[in-house]
């Protein structure tokens, strides 16, 4: 069964950055998008952007743009949140999860967001 | 942005009974671009449906999804006790993919 493996968690100082860490398998890494979602505590979730590693592209949310980076190392098949800026209210979980799968012929498509990291709490106190 | 309305905020129900949660688009959905995601306190959210009633691997049939345009629909048949959790809709016929915010089901 695919797993999506995130680092721990992290408290930060306001004004500091965060980089948050979700390892997939080569499959994963090859075939799919991988994108970040965030939860603040007792409310909705937020798509924050994803990294195609296939093709080496991102898309953000506007919402983030210019604050958050997302990358992705295919040499150890891990994908990266770096999140700058911090402020109180960015205090949330923060999950990747897999997305849109592109095959050998360049078609996309999209079945959901089927795979979840198991989630890495950043607080900012 | 698309914004996605989701009622009621919460459905108190019994094992057994049958659940029905809306979800509302502010624009119409051009494509059938909508999944469903059940989530238990503590973690991640899991997917149950995709592109309006396709269900997800190891999804039972009592869940079921409906709808088209603006206007969407989980159906869960028969309530099991595992059942009683959170419900986000999700839609991803634009950029950025926006999520409902969701229907608490609980006893």
């Amino acid at each position: 069964q695919e797993h999506l493996v995130q680092s721990g968690a992290e408290v930060k100082k306001p004004g500091s950055s965060v980089k948050v860490s979700c390892k997939a398998s080569a499959d994963t890494f090859n075939t799919y998008a991988i994108n970040w979602v965030r939860q603040v505590p007792g409310q909705g979730l937020q798509w924050m952007g994803e990294t195609i590693p296939k093709f080496g592209t991102e898309n953000y949310s506007q919402k983030f743009q210019g604050r958050v980076t997302i990358t992705a190392d295919k040499s150890t098949t891990t994908a990266y949140l770096e999140l700058r800026g911090l402020k109180s209210d960015d205090t949330a979980v923060y999950f990747c999860a897999r997305g849109t799968a592109f095959d050998t012929g360049g078609h996309s498509y999209f079945h959901g967001f089927d795979v979840w990291g198991q989630g890495t709490a950043v607080t900012v106190s | 942005e698309i914004v996605l309305t989701q009622s009621p905020g919460t459905l108190s129900l019994s094992p057994g009974e049958r659940a029905t949660l809306s979800c509302r688009a502010s624009q119409s959905l051009t494509s059938n671009f909508l999944a469903w995601y059940q989530q238990k306190p503590g973690r991640a959210p899991r997917l149950l449906i995709f592109g309006v009633s396709s269900r997800a691997t190891g999804i039972p049939v009592r869940f079921s999804g409906s709808g088209s345009g603006t206007d969407f629909t989980l159906t869960i048949s028969r309530l099991e006790p595992e059942d009683f959790a959170v419900y986000f809709c999700q839609q991803y016929d634009s950029t950025p993919l926006t999520f409902g915010g969701g229907t608490k089901v609980d006893i």
